[in-house]
């Protein structure tokens, strides 16, 4: 089965510093692989996806995200973090078995401090 | 813009109780989506519609149900409401199986 891991419940980092957060992915074949975030009290809205092609991905809001192959990760990232960037982020992968639904990660947190 | 509503932001209901949550989505889209999300767990699939009158049971359908009479508008019912059912549920919609757009979502607490 498609799945993918969040390995950080949370991630600090300070304004203006570069943000990563982790994914990784268990699949077959080629994964379709996207990333989601959710502000407070809202639902998911859709930041960027790696379907084939480039390895470096770019989206909304300044995020960009890299498929690395070889260690089966889609880590997203932006250079310079805003406070208003702190949010829950979702990695997920498209299930290719039967109806091509998303299969979502537990989420990170994310906090940019002033 | 795209635009998926549901019907509350926030809901309270007692233990047994019928529950309806109601999703309409303005933009013609084929597919739509019920998930609940609880902390720790992310989001899981509980039931989707791929076009009228279908549905298909996600990963955790039990306990729930799911009519789909039009295009647009696709209800998630809790048929006896529990305790455990506590949770925040989201709606979306997709012409595609990929970029899904979400509701706001129902905060649904069964006291």
């Amino acid at each position: 089965a498609q799945s993918v891991a969040q390995p950080e419940d949370q991630v600090n980092v300070a304004e203006g510093n570069p943000l990563t957060v982790k994914c990784t992915y268990s699949v077959s074949g080629n994964p379709y692989l996207f990333w989601y975030v959710q502000y407070p009290n809202r639902g998911l809205q859709f930041l960027l996806k790696y379907i084939t092609g480039d390895n470096l991905v770019k989206g909304s809001y300044g995020f960009e995200a890299e498929f690395n192959k070889s260690q089966t990760s889609f880590h997203l990232k932006k250079p310079s973090a805003l406070v208003s960037d702190s949010a829950l982020y979702f990695c997920a992968v498209r299930d290719k078995t039967g109806f091509q639904k998303l299969v979502f990660g537990t989420g990170t947190r994310l906090l940019v401090s002033p | 813009d795209v635009k998926v509503t549901q019907s509350s932001r926030y809901l309270v209901k007692r233990t047994g109780e019928k529950v309806f949550l109601e999703c309409v989505q303005d933009m013609d889209h084929e597919n739509m989506f019920w998930y609940r999300q609880d902390p720790g767990l992310g989001l899981r699939l509980i039931y989707f519609s791929y076009d009228v009158k279908m549905k298909e049971k996600g990963d955790i359908p039990e306990g729930y149900s799911v009519s789909r009479e039009k295009k647009e508008r696709f209800s998630l019912i809790l048929e006896s409401a529990s305790t455990n059912q506590t949770s925040m549920y989201l709606c979306a919609s997709s012409p595609t199986a990929d970029t899904q757009y979400f509701g706001p979502g129902t905060r649904l607490t069964v006291l």
